[in-house]
């Protein structure tokens, strides 16, 4: 069954802690996305990657970190110098005009 | 830069036909898509348009002017399960960007 998966699905971390989540998709897709959205706000990106081995930032990447070393899998990092972690995570892959979200990660930092 | 505009909230009634509008000024233009998102979920892909005019999907259409910077997403005979808001996004076409709106909540009226 093919499709975009985020692991896990809620997430508590206390301040200070990196944390690492998990993308992975077997679509074949060459794009991956990630996404951060606060409540009642729209999708704002932080990370996106073309291709293996490549990434750039988006509008929001200050405090995050990513790599890309298979074409299947885009974690991210939320990095202890974030300063407000606490949101909704959403991570997207894209080929040509098809573009999918997985089902999310909501990060809670205590 | 990038610019997406879509209005924040709308209602609707029940069976009838409502227009979402999003205009988008972008430095680079490749193509439009729309997601609908269900509160506490992750969004789901609707439509992608690349060209000028309007694509049907059963209950659901989208259409573009790109001379316009401009597209709707058309949700014909609203059920109440069409409570949800609505996501325009735009694709850049030099930097694989996928940049969003701010969402329209919809809410549906028996």
């Amino acid at each position: 069954d093919g499709g975009i998966t985020q692991s896990p699905k809620y997430l508590f971390r206390k301040e200070g802690q990196n944390v690492t989540l998990s993308c992975e998709q077997n679509l074949n897709h060459d794009a991956m996305y990630w996404y951060r959205q606060d409540p009642g706000q729209g999708l704002r990106l932080i990370y996106y990657s073309q291709i293996v081995n490549d990434f750039q930032k988006g509008d929001i990447a200050e405090g995050y970190s990513v790599s890309r070393e298979k074409k299947e899998s885009f974690p991210l990092t939320v990095t202890s110098a974030q300063k407000n972690p606490t949101a909704f995570y959403l991570c997207a892959s894209r080929l040509g005009g098809q573009a999918f979200f997985g089902q999310g990660t909501r990060l809670t930092v205590v | 830069g990038q610019n997406i505009d879509q209005p924040t909230e709308m209602t609707a009634t029940e069976g009838a036909i409502v227009q979402i509008n999003c205009t988008y000024q972008t430095s680079g233009f490749n193509g439009l898509f729309w997601y609908q998102q269900h509160a506490g979920e992750a969004p789901t892909f609707l439509s992608y348009n690349v060209l000028d005019g309007l694509e049907e999907k059963g209950r659901f259409s989208s259409f573009l002017s790109r001379s316009k910077g401009y597209s709707y997403l058309l949700l014909k005979e609203l059920q109440m399960k069409d409570s949800a808001s609505y996501l325009c996004a735009s694709l850049g076409n030099r930097d694989d960007k996928i940049i969003f709106g701010k969402g329209t909540r919809l809410h549906i009226l028996p």
